[in-house]
């Protein structure tokens, strides 16, 4: 009964490549959002989608395209991959009208080689 | 803009030592601010929060209280454990406006030898 999954966990792949992240979750919760972990630890909000709507956009390349097909999923999509997009990418997701806390997903451990 | 310093690690302690993980903000108004802890390999779990200004937020023997005055969330906990052993990172987040993401201090990693 995982609340918020994330897949892979781990992904290794080329420079150059297209990969996709996908993020569920089972909270009914209406707002998800991603964030990358860099080398050093440090967090940093990349997107915000509140019932499928895009709220935040922080600057990231336009390589990167979330994707929230309905509320319970935030895909994000990474077009010709670049060594510097090696980091963990959380998944988060929250209610806004019921409480703020964001509960984490595992997070994805991506590679560019 | 909003933003947290949190006191720089490693932080490396003796168990049952007593721990402080200093947390100052910047903010507009007056947030919520959170605790996250990170255990390796593992995603981010809220271990305490607080909403407004003097309440005191605490889980698993670890306690932090809101201090309007001196902009701080400081981490403390009296006696820790060697399962204590993670990266702490202090939160914060706006109440007003549309754009409600955690802004994160830089992580402490806290290592706890028996």
């Amino acid at each position: 009964d995982t609340a918020v999954s994330q897949t892979p966990k781990y992904l290794v792949t080329q420079m150059g490549n297209d990969k996709s992240i996908k993020c569920e979750q089972n909270l009914g919760h209406d707002t998800m959002y991603w964030y990358k972990q860099d080398s050093k630890k440090f967090l940093k909000i990349m997107f915000s989608y509140n019932n499928k709507e895009l709220i935040i956009n922080e600057t990231v390349p336009n390589r990167f395209s979330p994707k929230s097909p309905d509320k319970a999923h935030l895909n994000l999509h990474i077009n010709s991959l670049e060594l510097g997009d090696s980091a963990v990418y959380f998944c988060a997701s929250s209610h806004e009208n019921r409480g703020e806390t964001q509960y984490f997903g595992p997070g994805t451990r991506l590679l560019v080689l | 803009g909003n933003s947290v310093t949190q006191m720089e690690g490693p932080v490396t302690l003796s168990e049952e030592a007593f721990l402080t993980i200093n947390c100052t903000y910047t903010a507009t108004g007056y947030p919520s601010l959170f605790w996250y802890v990170q255990y390796p390999g593992e995603g981010l779990q809220l271990l305490l929060k607080a909403t407004k200004a003097d309440d005191k937020g605490s889980n698993k023997g670890f306690e932090a209280t809101y201090r309007k005055e001196t902009t701080s969330f400081h981490l403390e906990k009296g006696s820790v454990q060697v399962s204590d052993s993670a990266v702490y990172f202090c939160a914060l987040r706006s109440k007003t406006g549309s754009a409600r993401q955690l802004t994160f201090g830089s992580g402490t990693q806290l290592t706890v030898l028996p």
